[in-house]
């Protein structure tokens, strides 16, 4: 079975500085996606990034990015000059290829500090 | 326009009172979600419909059913409630054979007292 482990469950960063919320995920699909939400005290799930295991490439969104370490199976997000509205529970998710199940990690609550 | 949405936000009711959340999608997709989170926001998949067909079912107690009227609606009904199934709920819809993420609904807050 697929698992998907967040080994922080809290994280705080000062605010400008930069942070990284760490994934691993156990699975022995060669094709999946994997993807980080974000869940503000407002409780909407918002999609921060995606990564599709086929792509070398680490996506980027702006002030974030991940580092994907397909080998490992690792998915960092790096978070940049963080600001105040980043504070968040973060979510790390895995989906298999056009699958309709996804999984998700327990959370990293990240707390911003001015 | 909310790409899924949730009715109510809100429902505080009486244990043993039976309760329903509804859920519209209104992006096409085929496939449906409902997942529970609890106090530690530990978010659990309850049930997925994919056109109108149950595909997962994950432990849940009998008391929750799911229903589908067609693949843009997906309605969750409780019997006889109890104090743990105070949670926020979501829905979540998703479109088969693409890669794409899951879009959530705000959630629903049922508070059983």
């Amino acid at each position: 079975a697929q698992t998907v482990t967040q080994s922080q469950p809290e994280m705080s960063v000062q605010e400008a500085e930069t942070v990284t919320l760490s994934c691993t995920y156990d699975t022995s699909e060669s094709d999946y996606y994997l993807f980080w939400y974000k869940q503000p005290p407002s409780r909407q799930m918002i999609l921060v990034i995606r990564q599709e295991a086929y792509k070398q490439q680490n996506a980027t969104e702006n002030r974030f990015s991940v580092n994907f370490q397909k080998a490992a199976k690792s998915f960092s997000l790096k978070i940049s000059d963080s600001q105040l509205g980043d504070a968040a529970m973060y979510f790390c998710a895995y989906r298999i290829n056009y699958g309709q199940n996804f999984v998700f990690g327990p959370g990293t609550r990240l707390s911003v500090l001015p | 326009d909310t790409a899924v949405s949730q009715t109510p936000k809100y429902l505080v009711t009486q244990m043993g009172n039976d309760k329903s959340i509804k859920c519209e999608q209104n992006l096409g997709h085929d496939t449906m979600y409902w997942y529970k989170q609890d106090s530690k926001k530990f978010l659990k998949i309850m049930f997925s419909y994919n056109n109108k067909e149950l595909i997962i079912n994950e432990t849940v107690p009998n008391r929750f059913s799911p229903k589908s009227p067609d693949k843009a609606h997906l309605n969750l009904h409780i019997n006889s409630l109890e104090l743990g199934d105070s949670a926020v709920y979501f829905c979540a819809s998703s479109q088969a054979g693409t890669p794409y993420e899951q879009y959530f609904g705000p959630g629903t807050r049922l508070t059983v007292t």
